[in-house]
């Protein structure tokens, strides 16, 4: 198994640019998310998914979309970066939900707002 | 909502001395608190976590402690390693997701 793979692993976004940060697990796991780290900040929510077609808002979602159309893929969608948007992107995947359950991190995408 | 508190930010140790991280949290509901170490440029992942039913838990050179009453959480780390340099998350339950909220982080240096 792959795990939980991102792509891409680094870019650069002008401001105003828009991007997909794609994702997808083969673990056959229900729950995925992303996170965003800042430096020297801890893991701050995005948005997450409980299944296939069902999103969810976490702590930070505003300037974010995404979709989950299938069990495997959960794309963010950046609409009109901005530099606050510069930050370490993480997505990650659950059997169930987090309480009690590992979650698996993608090995992380930088992305730099300039 | 949640809050997590985790402290110190940073901790030097001395390779084979012991490391203490603490964190705090505010929902007296939380039931499930887990650790993640992260390496340089790396993935985080979990280490060890906890669930409220249990006081203390053991994984060879690593536990963690519990203190319901108070709200506190503690990772130990005995007989420190070089590879045990890294930065060390705890989390808990809660937040306007009902999600896991992660602390800041704890940058655990072990000096040779």
């Amino acid at each position: 198994n792959a795990g939980v793979t991102q792509t891409p692993k680094f870019r650069i976004l002008k401001i105003g640019q828009s991007m997909t940060l794609q994702c997808a697990q083969d673990m056959n796991h229900n729950y995925m998310y992303w996170y965003r780290q800042d430096p020297g900040m801890g893991l701050k929510l995005i948005y997450y998914s409980v299944g296939a077609g069902i999103t969810d808002k976490g702590e930070v979602p505003n300037g974010y979309n995404v979709s989950r159309s299938t069990t495997e893929d959960f794309p963010l969608r950046l609409e009109l970066a901005a530099p606050s948007q510069t930050s370490v992107y993480f997505c990650a995947s659950s059997k169930t939900g987090q309480l009690g359950n590992t979650i698996y991190f993608g090995e992380g995408s930088w992305l730099t707002v300039v | 909502g949640e809050n997590v508190e985790q402290h110190p930010s940073t901790l030097s140790v001395q390779e084979g001395d012991s490391a203490v991280i603490k964190c705090t949290y505010s929902d007296s509901a939380s039931n499930y608190f887990p650790w993640y170490k992260q390496e340089l440029g790396k993935r985080p992942q979990l280490i060890i976590d906890i669930r409220s039913n249990v006081g203390e838990k053991k994984d060879q050179r690593i536990a963690v402690t519990l203190n319901k009453t108070a709200k506190h959480f503690s990772l130990h780390i005995t007989e420190t390693q070089p590879e045990d340099s890294a930065v060390y998350f705890c989390a808990a339950p809660g937040g306007s997701a009902r999600q896991l909220t992660f602390g800041s982080g704890t940058q655990l240096t072990v000096l040779p």
